[in-house]
């Protein structure tokens, strides 16, 4: 069962332009949602990270919006430049603890093209 | 201060076969989490160990095993390796619990099970 829908796939976006990756989750129960990048050859790495209690977190050209409602979340890349094209990953987890560490959603391709 | 380390890089094993993958954590992280990587499933959770103990562990069969030694090393085991087993392992240490607290990767080990 996949707790964490990511969309689109991969995505081709113009250098300057706003690079947008959705995420959807289904337990309630997630209270932490971060995001990571994750160049060929390398871990993943922390991009950016929110909690529920707030809509919206912006740390430079990377932002992200929260929905809880809707329980999704998005990552907004502002400016978007070449060194951007990397795989990311949203993912979530309860902060009180459960069996499955961070849950992740399958990864965006994204191409910044020059 | 230097990062997650894990040893070797790549791996080939036969079928059949038992592997030993190596975790340094970041010095001063107690928390290490195992996960694994494949283009089908993405990043699924293995388990973590927090000083010396295993706190969850994610659904995979008994013959992944792991331990954490009392200087936050550690190392992940399995054993009667299957062609399915071949992923990109990626070890993960933070300084707290993995559920809100940032997870620093290393590059993981790239096991190819022939």
């Amino acid at each position: 069962q996949q707790q964490v829908k990511q969309s689109p796939q991969s995505l081709i976006v113009q250098k300057g332009g706003i690079s947008i990756i959705n995420c959807a989750y289904e337990n309630t129960a997630f209270d932490y949602f971060p995001w990571y990048q994750q160049f060929p050859g390398k871990g993943p790495a922390l991009l950016i990270a929110i909690r529920p209690d707030v809509s919206e977190k912006k740390e430079g050209r990377f932002t992200i919006s929260f929905n809880k409602s809707a329980k999704q979340f998005s990552l907004h890349i502002m400016d978007s430049q070449p060194g951007d094209s990397a795989t990311y990953f949203c993912a979530a987890s309860e902060t009180g603890g459960g069996a499955d560490g961070l849950t992740f959603g399958k990864g965006t391709h994204l191409i910044i093209q020059p | 201060k230097a990062g997650v380390t894990q040893t070797p890089r790549y791996l080939i094993k036969t079928r059949g076969q038992q592997v030993t993958l190596s975790c340094s954590p970041i010095s001063g992280h107690r928390s290490v989490s195992w996960y694994q990587q494949t283009p089908g499933q993405g990043l699924q959770f293995l388990f973590e160990y927090f000083s010396e103990t295993q706190r969850n562990k994610g659904n995979f069969p008994g013959r992944f095993s792991g331990r954490q030694f009392s200087n936050s090393r550690s190392e992940m085991n399995v054993s009667t390796l299957e062609l399915g087993d071949s992923a990109l392992y990626l070890c993960a240490s933070s300084f707290r619990s993995s559920y809100n607290s940032p997870l620093h990767f290393g590059n993981g080990t790239r096991l190819t099970v022939t």
